[in-house]
């Protein structure tokens, strides 16, 4: 079992609908988590963090935390053509990240 | 305010030689973590530096070794290259404290190119 899964999509969606970018992890113990955004043969974005079950919202993204779950996800809302690019989630380790291979969001007009 | 850099931006080598990586930290930050991304991967974490030690290690082989200076920036190492360290090489710097800063940004990555 990996560390940490998503679906590798890709997940296309219209413009303007919620995308929505689904997280496992294995390690219940598990504190921080992450959500970088990666196009194409650039580096890693970080666009949110959380550390608290629950919601956290920032602008049109909303990260969900289910620790029981051991659960992550991203929604994206009203998703435009530039938020098409490869979204890691990340949980962190001691002293390091542990990413997932990424989910490949492709909004179309 | 300086973002993590890296260089070289791109870098082909033959196997059997060996590389050097460079990385300056963003402003203000003292620790640097280095990862390398296969096409089509996630980043796989080879080593972090703090306070010019390694103090966690990846599974990477001894190939790959690394370096802190005292202004905080880093070196990463690899000898005897192989075709399959062709990647994209990743520098994170992050700053040494509670957890709600220890939130690790990438630099801009080198590719390497191993043929």
């Amino acid at each position: 079992q990996k560390e940490v899964e998503q679906n590798s999509g890709p997940l296309s969606v219209p413009e303007g609908a919620i995308a929505s970018l689904n997280c496992t992890y294995s390690d219940r113990g598990s504190q921080s988590f992450f959500w970088y955004r990666q196009y194409s043969g650039k580096s890693p974005e970080l666009i949110m963090f959380i550390y608290s079950n629950g919601d956290k919202e920032d602008g049109r993204f909303t990260a969900q935390l289910n620790k029981a779950s051991q659960y992550v996800s991203l929604l994206i809302r009203d998703s435009q053509p530039s938020d098409s690019a490869t979204y890691l989630c990340a949980v962190r380790g001691y002293n390091k990240l542990i990413f997932g291979a990424g989910t490949r969001l492709a909004v179309h007009p | 305010d300086a973002g993590v850099t890296q260089s070289p931006t791109h870098l082909i080598k033959t196997r059997g030689q060996q590389v050097t990586l460079r990385c300056s930290p963003k402003s203000g930050h003292d620790t640097v973590s280095w990862y390398q991304q296969a096409l089509g991967q996630g980043p796989q974490f080879i080593f972090q530096y703090y306070e010019e030690e390694e103090r966690q290690r990846g599974n990477f082989p001894d190939r790959f070794s690394g370096h802190q200076f005292p202004n905080y920036s880093s070196e990463l190492n690899v000898n005897a290259l192989l075709l399959g360290d062709s990647a994209l090489y990743l520098c994170a710097s992050s700053l040494e404290g509670t957890s709600n800063t220890d939130t690790q940004y990438f630099g801009p990555g080198t590719r390497l190119t191993v043929l």
